[in-house]
């Protein structure tokens, strides 16, 4: 069974400060998705990150994509409070693009 | 912008009643989505569906069934509801692998 395991689950920061998301899974997948979703809200795709080696940039946020280490990493630079949410990656479990497996979710707090 | 619909935000049943779920995608989307969100278990995949009358099982998908008469509609049956199937309950399509989920709002549901 594919294992996606984000950390950490919870994270504090400083606005200005820079910090990183990582996302480990447990199968091989050359496919990986970042997704928002603030309080109340439903989720909003960030990335979709589609081979080894794939970096995609938005704003103050990049997400990396290192399928030989099965790791996804979010860079967080220059926090903002609008950046303040809860982020998952999803990994394609069966390999067909079908059906994404999710973390269980990294909340983030962006304070003064 | 794709719009997914979920015919309810929220959604009292009793224990034992047959609940319908109702979504529907408006971009002609091949391939439509359940998944539920509880806290500290992330996203888990019901059942989705790659075409009109196909389905398949999710990782949870005991308890549910599914319906994709038509291309735009996927709706989700809870045929005796139970109290552990209180939740928030996602629907989200895409046009292919290669595309990022777009997601409903989520249809908050409790069983008493």
């Amino acid at each position: 069974e594919l294992k996606v395991e984000q950390n950490p689950l919870f994270l504090s920061m400083q606005e200005g400060k820079n910090y990183t998301i990582y996302c480990n899974y447990s199968t091989t997948s050359d496919r990986l998705y970042w997704y928002r979703q603030d309080p109340g809200k439903s989720l909003e795709s960030l990335f979709v990150l589609l081979s080894n080696g794939a970096v995609k940039q938005e704003g103050r946020l990049m997400a990396s994509l290192d399928t030989k280490a099965r790791l996804s990493t979010l860079h967080i630079t220059a926090a903002v409070h609008d950046l303040s949410a809860t982020y998952f990656c999803a990994v394609d479990s069966r390999g067909s693009g079908y059906a994404l497996n999710f973390g269980k979710g990294t909340s983030l707090l962006v304070t003064p | 912008d794709v719009k997914v619909t979920q015919s309810s935000r929220y959604l009292v049943k009793r224990t034992g009643e047959k609940v319908f779920l109702e979504c529907v995608q408006d971009m002609d989307h091949e391939n439509m989505f359940w998944y539920r969100q509880d806290p500290g278990l992330g996203l888990r995949l019901i059942y989705f569906s790659y075409d009109v009358k196909m389905k398949e099982k999710g990782d949870i998908p005991e308890g549910y069934s599914v319906s994709r008469e038509k291309k735009e509609r996927f709706s989700l049956i809870l045929e005796s509801a139970s109290t552990n199937q209180t939740s928030m309950y996602l629907c989200a399509s895409h046009r292919d692998s290669h595309s990022p989920l777009h997601f409903g709002n989520g249809t908050r549901l409790t069983v008493t």
